[in-house]
């Protein structure tokens, strides 16, 4: 089974930054990434697909890079309502999800 | 409006069986893979397995495989979840989602369906 692993497991910012959250794969998925938002108490949203495919909807300071088994999701300028977790998941075989990012306020 | 309604809070008991429930609205159901995802408290998700509503196609997470079942009434635009025994380690949140076309991710999530299992 293809493990993900994000890192930070957790980190501390404040409105404005511009944060980056790293997602690696036990082996190679080439694109097959998507990352998700996740406020307490609800279900995941779909940020991105395909490693930089930005879903409808979501805004333009949500990106993601990388390809392989490295992957980069950046929020270039922290809004309030981001404070969250962020998953990726892979689908390059079976589905798995990494084990998660929490953004919390600095 | 694409809407996925899942069925409502469940508590059993160890050794006990349970079927929950999501139904699809505002889209053609059958067209759609439709996936199942476990959260436990406090933990992260977890993927367990998919059904094409159209013809009934399941796969299963080789975690998930065996432990659950997955099915579909496309009559009624719902998919299932279902469990024969239940055990306490089955205590968690269940969320059912609509995939991608041609992506396997998910767009649409249900609200989520919070099951229980304590004697």
């Amino acid at each position: 089974a293809i493990r993900m692993t994000q890192s930070p497991s957790s980190l501390s910012a404040s409105t404005g930054d511009r944060v980056t959250i790293t997602c690696r794969a036990s082996q190679g998925i080439s694109s097959y990434l998507a990352w998700y938002q996740q406020k307490p108490g609800k279900a995941p949203k779909l940020l991105i697909y395909a490693a930089s495919t930005l879903q409808s909807g979501v805004p333009s300071r949500f990106s993601g890079s990388g390809s392989g088994t490295d992957f980069t999701l950046t929020i270039s300028c922290l809004q309030s309502e981001d404070f969250a977790t962020y998953y990726c998941q892979q689908y390059y075989s079976y589905l798995t999800f990494g084990g998660g990012t929490k953004v919390e306020i600095k | 409006e694409v809407q996925l309604v899942q069925s409502g809070a469940e508590v059993k008991k160890p050794g006990e069986s349970l079927k929950i429930s999501c139904k699809g609205s505002g889209y053609s159901f059958t067209s759609y893979w439709i996936g199942w995802v476990r959260q436990m408290p406090g933990k992260g998700l977890e993927w367990m397995g998919i059904i094409y509503p159209g013809d009934s196609d399941t796969r299963y997470s080789p975690s998930f495989q065996g432990q659950v079942t997955i099915s579909a009434d496309k009559s009624i635009s719902t998919a299932y979840l279902q469990w024969s025994s239940l055990k306490a380690s089955d205590t968690a949140m269940y969320y059912c989602a609509r995939e991608v076309p041609a992506a396997n991710c998910f767009d649409y999530w249900g609200q989520g369906t919070l099951v229980t299992v304590s004697s």
